[in-house]
């Protein structure tokens, strides 16, 4: 099965400038990746989604990146502002063929006025 | 406007109790899920299950059963409730097609979670 791996240390920056979060992967290369945003005490929320023929996509102030000889896909936000705080979660489908994603423990991102 | 809604937010129960969360989504989706989600851990698949009646075992399903008898509900089961199930809960669905076309890229969507508490 696949092994998702983010960044467990809070990424703190200053709001303005631009976020980059960072999902590395172990096993075999995925259909596809999404990245959720997950609030306190709340589920996530979905975001993007890449699949394994695009190198980027882009949503307004978010940018996703899949690079599938690194194994990894960057996540993007511009123009960073405090309200981008949360924690940002990548998945992956669980294995080849499987609609079922398996999901990284996330990154807490913390945006400073 | 999209909604998976879960019974209860908080829940708080005692060891031994059988305890059922329940999960209701608005959307005609096929397919459902349960996780748990604990600090450090990230989110783990308990059972999910891919249409009524129909329940496959997630990566930790023991101590959980599920039940499915409408498409749009499912529930998850504690038997006997312990103290190693307190964490929060989360339950999502997704489509099995998108425009008419079978997809495995479809996105999850989430309910509002529970957090249940086991003394």
């Amino acid at each position: 099965s696949q092994k998702i791996e983010q960044n467990s240390e809070a990424l703190n920056i200053q709001e303005g400038k631009t976020a980059t979060l960072t999902c590395n992967y172990t096993n075999y290369s995925p259909a596809y990746l999404q990245w959720y945003r997950q609030d306190p005490g709340r589920g996530p929320v979905f975001l993007l989604l890449i699949r394994e023929n695009e190198k980027e996509k882009r949503k307004e102030r978010l940018k996703v990146t899949f690079d599938t000889t690194l194994k990894q896909s960057l996540f993007h936000i511009t123009a960073s502002q405090p309200a981008d705080s949360a924690t940002y979660l990548c998945a992956l489908p669980a294995s080849g063929g499987s609609y079922i994603p398996t999901f990284g423990r996330g990154t807490s991102l913390i945006v400073h006025p | 406007d999209v909604k998976v809604t879960q019974s209860s937010r908080y829940l708080v129960k005692r060891t031994g109790e059988k305890v059922f969360l329940e999960c209701v989504q608005d959307m005609d989706h096929e397919n459902m899920f349960w996780y748990r989600q604990d600090p450090g851990l990230g989110l783990r698949l308990i059972y999910f299950s891919y249409d009524v009646k129909m329940k496959e075992k997630g990566d930790i399903p023991e101590g959980y059963s599920v039940s499915r008898e409408k498409k749009e509900r499912f529930s998850l089961i504690l038997e006997s409730a312990s103290t190693n199930q307190t964490s929060m809960y989360l339950c999502a669905s997704t489509a099995h097609k998108t425009t008419g076309r079978w997809s495995r890229y479809n996105e999850q969507f989430f309910g509002p979670g529970t957090r249940l508490t086991v003394l």
